[in-house]
């Protein structure tokens, strides 16, 4: 059973728009929710991470924003370049364990 | 410092056979997790090593199994191989193991089953 949903599945955007990618959790013992990059050939890198006692990360062009109520948190892009194109990773786990529970990624395509 | 390794990067076996992968960990990295990367699945945890214990395990069955040594370097093993094996496997690496820790992955092993 997934944990964590995410969508959409692929999302094409253009250069200098604002990519978004959004995923939901039911565990609210979730605390931690990060989020990885992974390019073709490579395995995923950690991008941006979030706790839920803030609402919103920010780190260069990319944000989290999280929603404690609504247990839904989302990656902005800002600016997206095409070397954003990617495979994009949301997850969530608990500070006290060993696993994260991966989203099932989203296949980002930034045109030119 | 180096970052995780995978050997072999590519892998073909058929049914019914079984196959050993290997990682080996960032320096210093005490803790090695094993994922499951399929296009519709995504990533799906399998299980994690800290100090040669396995510490947590996913839903997987029990033809999936794996081992860590003392130098951390870490080991899974498919027996029986299926169809629906084929993945990338996908191994992780951290200092303690713990949710906040920034895994560090490996570039993985495509594995295909015939």
């Amino acid at each position: 059973q997934q944990q964590v949903k995410q969508s959409p599945q692929s999302l094409i955007v253009q250069k200098g728009g604002i990519s978004i990618i959004n995923c939901a959790y039911e565990n609210t013992a979730f605390d931690y929710f990060p989020w990885y990059q992974q390019f073709p050939g490579k395995g995923p890198a950690l991008l941006i991470a979030i706790r839920p006692d803030v609402s919103e990360k920010k780190e260069g062009r990319f944000t989290i924003s999280f929603n404690k109520s609504a247990k839904q948190f989302s990656l902005h892009i800002m600016d997206s370049q095409p070397g954003d194109s990617a495979t994009y990773f949301c997850a969530a786990g608990t500070n006290s364990g060993y696993a994260l529970n991966f989203g099932k990624g989203t296949s980002l395509l930034v045109t030119p | 410092k180096a970052g995780v390794t995978q050997t072999p990067r590519y892998l073909i076996k058929t049914r019914g056979q079984q196959v050993t992968l290997s990682c080996s960990p960032i320096s210093g990295h005490r803790s090695v997790s094993w994922y499951q990367q399929t296009p519709g699945q995504g990533l799906q945890f399998l299980f994690e090593y800290f100090s040669e214990t396995q510490r947590n395990k996913g839903n997987f069955p029990g033809r999936f199994s794996g081992r860590q040594f003392s130098n951390s370097r870490s080991e899974m093993n498919v027996s029986t191989l299926e169809l629906g094996d084929s993945a990338l496997y996908l191994c992780a690496s951290s200092l303690q193991g713990r949710v906040t820790d920034t895994q560090y992955f490996g570039p993985g092993t495509r594995l295909t089953v015939l």
